[in-house]
């Protein structure tokens, strides 16, 4: 079964850079159609999704944060890391990594089906 | 960017009624729509793919409708266990491809 796993720090302070590790099982980033995005829900608030890396390396990004976000995957280790520049008290947040994919055939329609339990990330100094 | 919406932000209801959440995109996105159910302190749950699919496993008591800017996440008979938020997501523009709504909690009576 897919399962998924969020690790890295609890504590930043103001301005330094968040690294966030998933680890995965049960699939490969490197099968056509597979994806594992980072979405982020601060205490009491909305899920915001942060970024996405495709199969295929491809990869995307909130507009709003994409000069702050790099996503990258290690594709023989099962991982996927998610580093967040210039962190502030306002990330302070659950972090979440999901497996997503395509859900109809010939369209680009896309979903994330399995979440990593979240891990939360406080900003203060 | 598309904007998505949700209405009402918070309903309360009763065990066995039926309940009605609304989604709605700034523009139109086909049937380029998730719903999710997220419990207190737990990952939200993928429930309805591309407007209408049921995700396996999920009861047939969740539906969803709509296409285009307006869509519709139905639970026919409210269980104890559905007791959450629910967040609509839309999968269809990039260069932003993945935006939630505000999310709809639903409580009880």
């Amino acid at each position: 079964q897919i399962t998924l796993k969020e690790s890295g720090p609890t504590l930043v302070k103001p301005t330094q850079t968040l690294t966030l590790t998933c680890t995965f099982s049960g699939f490969s980033l490197s099968t056509s159609g597979v994806g594992v995005g980072w979405i982020r829900q601060p205490p009491g608030k909305a899920l915001e999704w942060l970024a996405l890396i495709y199969w295929d390396d491809d990869k995307r990004y909130s507009p709003s944060l994409k000069s702050r976000l790099t996503i990258t995957k290690d594709t023989s280790k099962n991982q996927v890391v998610l580093t967040m520049t210039n962190m502030d008290p306002v990330d302070t947040a659950t972090y979440y990594c999901a497996h997503g994919g395509y859900v109809e055939m010939a369209t680009t329609k896309w979903a994330f089906d399995y979440w990593g339990q979240g891990t939360l990330v406080t900003v203060s100094s | 960017d598309i904007q998505m919406t949700q209405s009402p932000s918070s309903l309360s209801a009763s065990v066995g009624d039926r309940v009605t959440i609304t989604c709605r995109a700034s523009q139109s996105i086909s049937s380029y729509l998730n719903w999710y159910q997220q419990k207190p302190g737990k990952a939200p749950k993928l429930l309805i793919y591309a407007a209408s699919s049921l995700q396996s496993g999920v009861p047939s008591r969740f539906s969803g409708s709509g296409s285009g800017t307006d869509f519709t996440l139905t639970i026919s008979s409210l269980q104890p266990e559905d007791f959450a938020t629910y967040y609509c997501q839309q999968s269809y523009s990039t260069p932003s491809p993945f935006t939630f709504g505000p999310g709809t909690k639903v409580d009880i009576k």
